[in-house]
């Protein structure tokens, strides 16, 4: 099955500063790579993903790139406030012909501490 | 329009009971799963339904059942709780037709086992 490795567990910056999350993924099958943002106490909620026909995808201050041939994954965040504040998971997933879709393969989480 | 909900938010059981959580969504989704989390390990896929009347397990499946009721419903069951089995648990769908492929979660059910 899907393997997903996230580093760092922990990243701490300066209010400002960028924010860059790592992965990589085990199975060249995977074609969606979404990230999760997880505040305390609340559910995951998607902040930005991207398919595997697509090297890079941006959203404002957040940005995604995808290596298929290195199998890894990069989430960028720019100009961080307090607010992005959270546990941050990166995921993998399949879309398996004739099995509709399939479960998400997630990283074990970052959690991203922003100093005022 | 409520998206994915659960129940119970929160529930406390003995070595050995028995309880069904309940996940019900409103999007007309066609795919539903359940995933547990634990500190520091992520979320890991229990099992999945990727339409009505299906059902497949995932990584953690083992004492674990669930039923597709209907394309709204899908529980999980515990059939003899463990403390292991101590964690949150997440439902979610999506609309696997869909080229988004995006997934919704419920607000979790926090789940003791002593």
């Amino acid at each position: 099955g899907e393997n997903v490795e996230q580093h760092p567990s922990t990243l701490s910056v300066q209010e400002g500063d960028s924010a860059v999350i790592k992965c990589t993924y085990s199975d060249s099958a995977s074609n969606y790579f979404p990230w999760y943002k997880q505040e305390l106490g609340k559910r995951p909620q998607l902040i930005i993903d991207i398919r595997s026909n697509v090297g890079e995808k941006k959203d404002q201050r957040i940005a995604v790139t995808l290596n298929k041939t290195a199998k890894h994954f990069s989430l960028h965040i720019t100009e961080t406030q307090p607010e992005d504040s959270a546990v941050y998971f990166c995921a993998a997933a399949g879309w398996y012909s004739g099995g509709g879709a399939d479960g998400l393969t997630f990283g074990k989480g970052t959690h991203l501490i922003i100093q005022p | 329009n409520a998206g994915v909900t659960q129940t119970p938010k929160f529930q406390v059981l003995k070595t050995g009971q028995s309880m069904t959580l309940q996940c019900a969504q409103d999007m007309n989704h066609n795919s539903m799963y359940w995933y547990r989390q634990d500190p520091g390990m992520g979320l890991r896929l229990i099992y999945y339904s990727a339409s009505e009347g299906t059902t497949d397990k995932g990584e953690v499946p083992n004492g674990y059942n669930v039923s597709r009721l209907n394309k709204r419903e899908f529980s999980l069951r515990l059939e003899s709780a463990a403390p292991s089995q101590t964690s949150v648990y997440f439902c979610a769908s999506s609309e696997a037709s869909q080229p988004t492929y995006e997934q919704y979660f419920g607000p979790g059910t926090r789940l003791t086992v002593t």
